[in-house]
């Protein structure tokens, strides 16, 4: 079982629409989430991140977290084409040094 | 300011070569980490540096792969031997310390890597 584990899609909204990316982690332990966009050719950037259980929201970004279940999704309102990118889930486990564990990423796709 | 820069953007090398790929942080960031990332997979960590030292190699696949930071800035990540299976985009990211506290990590963007 992989450490971290996600659809690797394509997920594919209108515009407009909510996409709703999910993540699910093997390590109880698993202290600090994070998501990250990846476009094309280009390196990961930093969306979200949320260390607590429930929602946090910035912007149209809305992650959220439940460490009984160990799942962590990605909500983005009003989804626009330059959203259209791949989404990779991360966690840090204890004793890890920060060190980020990256599922294989969901590719996210909005059409006109 | 600057944000982390690697150098090649592209290296393209026959197996059996020597490669090195160099990563410069933001300045003040004392942690350092190298990941590698194959083709539609997410990045694999390989090493980090809490300034000049490394604390975790244990993403290291094998002694083929070595990595300094000499002066806790610029890091070196050192490929001996190389074989195809190494062909990936090979990322640097920096943060302000690598604590249990969280300190974003900034990517580099990344030198892709090619043994034929």
């Amino acid at each position: 079982q992989k450490e971290v584990e996600q659809n690797s899609g394509p997920l594919s909204v209108p515009e407009g629409a909510i996409a709703s990316l999910n993540c699910t982690y093997s390590d109880r332990g698993s202290q600090s989430f994070f998501w990250y966009r990846q476009y094309s050719g280009k390196s990961p950037e930093l969306i979200m991140f949320i260390y607590s259980n429930g929602d946090k929201e910035d912007g149209r970004f809305t992650a959220q977290l439940n460490k009984a279940s160990q799942y962590v999704s990605l909500l983005i309102r009003d989804s626009q084409p330059s959203d259209s990118a791949t989404y990779l889930c991360a966690v840090t486990i204890p004793g890890g040094y920060n060190k980020l564990i990256f599922g294989a990423g969901t590719r996210l796709a909005v059409h006109p | 300011g600057a944000g982390v820069s690697q150098t090649p953007s592209n290296k393209v090398t026959e197996k059996g070569k020597y490669v090195e790929l160099r990563c410069d942080p933001i300045s003040g960031h004392t942690a350092l980490y190298w990941y590698r990332q194959s083709l539609g997979q997410g990045p694999e960590f390989l090493i980090y540096f809490q300034g000049t030292g490394a604390a975790d190699d244990s993403g290291l696949p094998n002694d083929r792969f070595f990595a300094v930071r000499p002066e806790g800035s610029v890091s070196t990540l050192k490929i001996q031997r190389t074989e195809r299976g190494d062909s990936a985009v090979y990322l640097c990211a920096s943060s302000l310390m690598g604590t249990r506290e969280y300190n974003e990590q900034f990517f580099g963007p990344g030198t892709r890597l090619t043994v034929l």
